[in-house]
């Protein structure tokens, strides 16, 4: 079974700075997608980013970007010029390959990400 | 395009009684996954369904809850009879067919059992 770590249960930053979100998995196969969702207060899930696994390149969406390095299975991401918008728990995903019965998503526990202003 | 719609977005009964929490996922999708939030065990997957038929519901806690999806537009949670541990947000969530397109949440039920 898959399993997604996020190791920082709590993160805090000045407004303005780069603050960067860590997360394992870990998976036997080769071809899959990753996501990062944001749950502000208000506790909706919104999609912050997500990431093919046969992709080199890093997804970027403005100012959130993404470090995916495939052998180390690890799947950080980088907020850029946080805003006090930005604060909110933040959730990494796993999604199997695209077979029957695979779409469903393995969560991480969260990072609650804080923006000091 | 309106998004995944829930209702009701604030429940509060008491122990014993039936719940249902009601779902309309976003029009076109084919998949629509029920989930349950709480602080001890985070976001838990209770049961998904494709193209209205139940896939996985190896999530469901007891017999005491179930799901239906009639119809492409609709589904419901149904937790009967409803104890104090099942106090929690339920997300509704929904995704299309196409490889490896994210799922959608809606705003979720917090559920008081008291």
């Amino acid at each position: 079974a898959q399993t997604v770590t996020q190791s920082q249960p709590e993160m805090s930053v000045q407004e303005a700075e780069t603050v960067t979100l860590s997360c394992t998995y870990d998976t036997s196969e080769n071809n899959y997608y990753l996501f990062w969702y944001k749950q502000p207060p208000s506790r909706q899930m919104i999609l912050v980013i997500r990431q093919e696994a046969y992709k080199q390149q890093n997804a970027t969406e403005n100012r959130f970007s993404v470090n995916f390095q495939k052998a180390a299975k690890s799947f950080s991401l980088k907020i850029s010029d946080s805003q006090l918008g930005d604060t909110a728990m933040y959730f990494c995903a796993f999604m199997k390959p695209p077979n029957f019965g695979n779409e469903k998503l393995t969560f991480g526990t969260g990072t609650r990400l804080t923006i000091i202003p | 395009d309106a998004g995944v719609i829930q209702s009701p977005r604030h429940e509060v009964t008491e122990m014993g009684q039936e719940v249902t929490l009601r779902c309309k996922p976003i029009s076109g999708h084919n998949s629509l996954f029920w989930y349950r939030q709480t602080m001890m065990r985070g976001l838990e997957l209770l049961i998904y369904f494709n193209n209205n038929v139940p896939i996985d519901d190896s999530g469901m806690p007891e017999d005491r809850f179930s799901a239906k999806m009639p119809n492409a537009s609709f589904s419901t949670l149904k937790i009967q009879p409803s104890e104090p541990r099942d106090s929690a947000v339920y997300f509704c969530a929904s995704m299309t067919g196409a490889e490896g397109q994210p799922q959608h949440f809606g705003d979720g039920t917090r559920l008081s059992i008291l």
